[in-house]
């Protein structure tokens, strides 16, 4: 069982260069998360997404777009990084249900924007 | 959506309970309060959630006060293994998590 699982690991980019993030969760998870940590602070929200084929914004959404068009997957964009992306990205899953709200996350990754 | 405030570090002696508390005062009636610790930059860990009541696992305890207005994480017996960063979070609709900057916990032999 692996979870959640994000790709890549680590990534270098040059401002103005486009990638994406992907997310796979196994668990048969209803809702999904992106975060980004900064350095010395704790995670913030950038889009979630409550069932296959919705998204929502979170705390941080500018500068980053993201598709969840299998239950499984949660991808996040970035169409023209910027220096200010410079951070590491978390993906989380969760049941909806109450009683099994655990969110569960990924390793992250690592991305540097030069 | 409640926030909370957690002391930016703490210490505490290996073998000794760690008591780490949280004020989350702004909190409404069915928000839980939830643990999760981030040992170096891995993803975060989850340990414990309530909403009312005390609540105990094999990792630790959450006490909860009446009025619901801070708790604390209750690791009885901290380890080295424990050295982390402890957030306590407050879940929002959607099970959408609010982080704080979390406590730095220092086991220290």
């Amino acid at each position: 069982n692996a979870g959640v699982t994000q790709t890549p690991k680590f990534r270098v980019l040059k401002t103005g260069q486009s990638m994406t993030l992907l997310c796979a969760q196994d668990m048969n998870h209803e809702y999904m998360y992106w975060y980004r940590q900064d350095p010395g602070m704790g995670l913030r929200l950038i889009h979630y997404s409550v069932g296959e084929g919705t998204t929502a914004k979170g705390e941080v959404p500018d500068g980053y777009n993201v598709s969840r068009l299998k239950k499984q997957n949660f991808l996040l964009g970035l169409e023209s990084a910027a220096p200010s992306q410079t951070s590491v990205y978390f993906c989380a899953s969760s049941y909806s249900r109450e009683a099994k709200n655990i969110q569960y996350f990924g390793a992250g990754t690592r991305l540097s924007v030069l | 959506d409640a926030k909370t405030t957690q002391p930016p570090s703490m210490d505490c002696a290996e073998g000794r309970a760690a008591n780490l508390p949280c004020n989350h005062s702004t909190i409404s009636g069915n928000e839980y309060v939830y643990w999760y610790r981030q040992i170096h930059s891995q993803g975060p860990q989850y340990i414990i959630h309530g909403l009312k009541n005390n609540e105990t696992n094999e990792m630790a305890s959450l006490i909860i006060t009446e009025d619901r207005k801070s708790s604390t994480l209750i690791l009885p017996h901290a380890t080295l293994r424990d050295t982390a960063v402890y957030y306590c979070i407050v879940r929002g609709n959607f099970n959408k998590f609010y982080f704080g900057s979390g406590t730095k916990l220092n086991v220290k032999p």
